[in-house]
């Protein structure tokens, strides 16, 4: 149980274009949702909490108008770079929590290279 | 803040041979931690979690955790290990409530056949 997935687990695009990464909690309901940012050779980077139905918080430092997220349901938050640069490449993981626990439920991630 | 530290950055083992990766954490009050693995090519997933009660706790695949509250440590531990234990290891804490897990740097352990 607790399984999370993100589609894409790869993506491409040109740099200025804008991208979404899906995460999906596909057996439980997700009341909150991670989206994190992990470098090479570096740890995870909380970028953003989201709950279901209303706006995420954003860590600092991170750009809210560049990293759009919405949690619209309780099984699906969205991840949309928007008019991505070069430097925005990097491995991008989703993680989710139902109510009631501490635990979180990692995605598998989605690398976006942006040319 | 909450802040996590591993010291081990990148661990060579034998197989067989002890393990024991540092963690320490700030944060004065009540605290939740975790263990967190990512095998080669795979997501990451839960090794082990300390909430409350027995400092000593036991994970899956043979490892376990000692959480030392005068030093702020929980520190993994497993008595012999084996090549397919090769993974990045990450530890984490919450302080509690529903706030944010902050995550270590992680320790590359590789162990050799």
């Amino acid at each position: 149980g607790a399984v999370v997935s993100q589609h894409p687990s790869r993506v491409i695009c040109k740099s200025g274009t804008s991208v979404k990464i899906e995460c999906r909690s596909l057996d439980f309901q997700a009341t909150t949702m991670f989206w994190y940012r992990q470098f090479p050779k570096q740890s995870l980077m909380l970028m953003a909490t989201s709950n279901e139905g209303s706006k995420a918080t954003y860590e600092q430092g991170v750009e809210k108008d560049k990293f759009l997220i919405n949690h619209a349901s309780l099984t699906l938050s969205t991840l949309t770079v928007t008019s991505a640069h070069p430097e925005d490449s990097s491995f991008y993981i989703c993680s989710a929590r139902f109510r009631g626990s501490y635990e979180q439920y990692f995605g598998p991630g989605t690398r976006l290279t942006v040319t | 803040a909450q802040s996590v530290s591993q010291h081990n950055h990148h661990v060579i083992l034998s197989e067989a041979a002890s393990l024991e990766l540092g963690c320490n954490y700030s944060y004065g009050g009540t605290v939740n931690l975790f263990w967190y693995v990512q095998y080669p090519g795979q997501h990451l997933q839960l090794l082990l979690k300390y909430f409350s009660g027995d400092p000593l706790v036991k994970g899956i695949k043979g490892f376990e955790a000692e959480f030392i509250k005068s030093k702020f440590s929980f520190n993994l531990r497993k008595p012999s290990v084996q090549w397919s234990d090769t993974a990045e290891y990450f530890c984490a804490v919450n302080s509690g409530g529903y706030q944010k897990v902050t995550f270590g740097t992680g320790t590359k352990l590789q162990v050799i056949p």
